[in-house]
């Protein structure tokens, strides 16, 4: 079973920084989702990726395959990113391919 | 009405009840999924189904029983629940199994309260 490590845990910063959520696997994947949970419990997917860097709005989101890493990156923060973002992967094949997920990191902008 | 759907929204039940979860996805997809989100732990996959067949159980217990009548709905029927089985229940859609490309669509979730 892959295992899904995600850090921080809880991150708090000021509007306007730079932040970064790293997303560790133990075993190899067909993809890596990068999700957003607000509170309520919706969940949002913003990234799908198996290689490479992706990149939507102020949203950038890189994979290591080699390394079984990534990184989630949001620009130019605001208090309206304030969210659980979740990293996911989906198996490597063979079975369903329902994910296994990370804790998350629950993020808080702060104006 | 798009994307996927969830009702109820929030459900108390005793447990003794018996009650359903419904899900409707209007995308189009061929795979269908149950997940649990229980205070404090990552969500965990319950069941998998992928054009109205079970392709995967994930060791939940039997007072959970899923229905996949057909590619657009899903159920989660509930019965003799515990109390630690309160959770955000999430339904979620995907175009099909075994992809690289498999992204997944998530309902609103459906927050359940047994007591």
């Amino acid at each position: 079973k892959n295992e899904v490590e995600q850090s921080p845990q809880n991150l708090t910063a000021q509007e306007g920084e730079f932040i970064t959520i790293n997303c560790s696997y133990s075993v190899g994947i067909s993809a890596l989702h990068w999700l957003q949970q607000h509170p309520g419990g919706g969940i949002v997917s913003l990234f799908m990726l198996s290689s490479g860097k992706k990149k939507h709005g102020r949203l950038i989101a890189t994979i290591n395959i080699q390394e079984k890493h990534s990184s989630l990156h949001i620009t130019a923060s605001h208090p309206r990113d304030s969210a659980v973002y979740i990293c996911a992967v989906s198996g490597a094949g063979g079975g369903a391919d329902g994910l296994t997920f990370g804790k998350g990191t629950h993020l808080i902008i702060q104006p | 009405e798009t994307g996927v759907t969830q009702t109820p929204r929030h459900l108390v039940m005793g447990m003794t009840n018996k009650k359903s979860l419904k899900c409707e996805q209007h995308l189009g997809h061929n795979a269908m999924y149950w997940y649990k989100q229980s205070a404090k732990k990552p969500l965990e996959l319950m069941f998998v189904y992928s054009l109205e067949e079970r392709v995967e159980n994930n060791s939940v217990p039997s007072r959970f029983s899923p229905e996949c009548p057909n590619s657009s709905h899903l159920f989660l029927h509930l019965h003799t629940l515990q109390p630690e089985d309160s959770a955000l229940y999430l339904c979620a859609s995907s175009q099909r199994l075994l992809s690289s490309y498999n992204e997944q669509f998530f309902g609103p979730g459906t927050r359940l309260t047994v007591l």
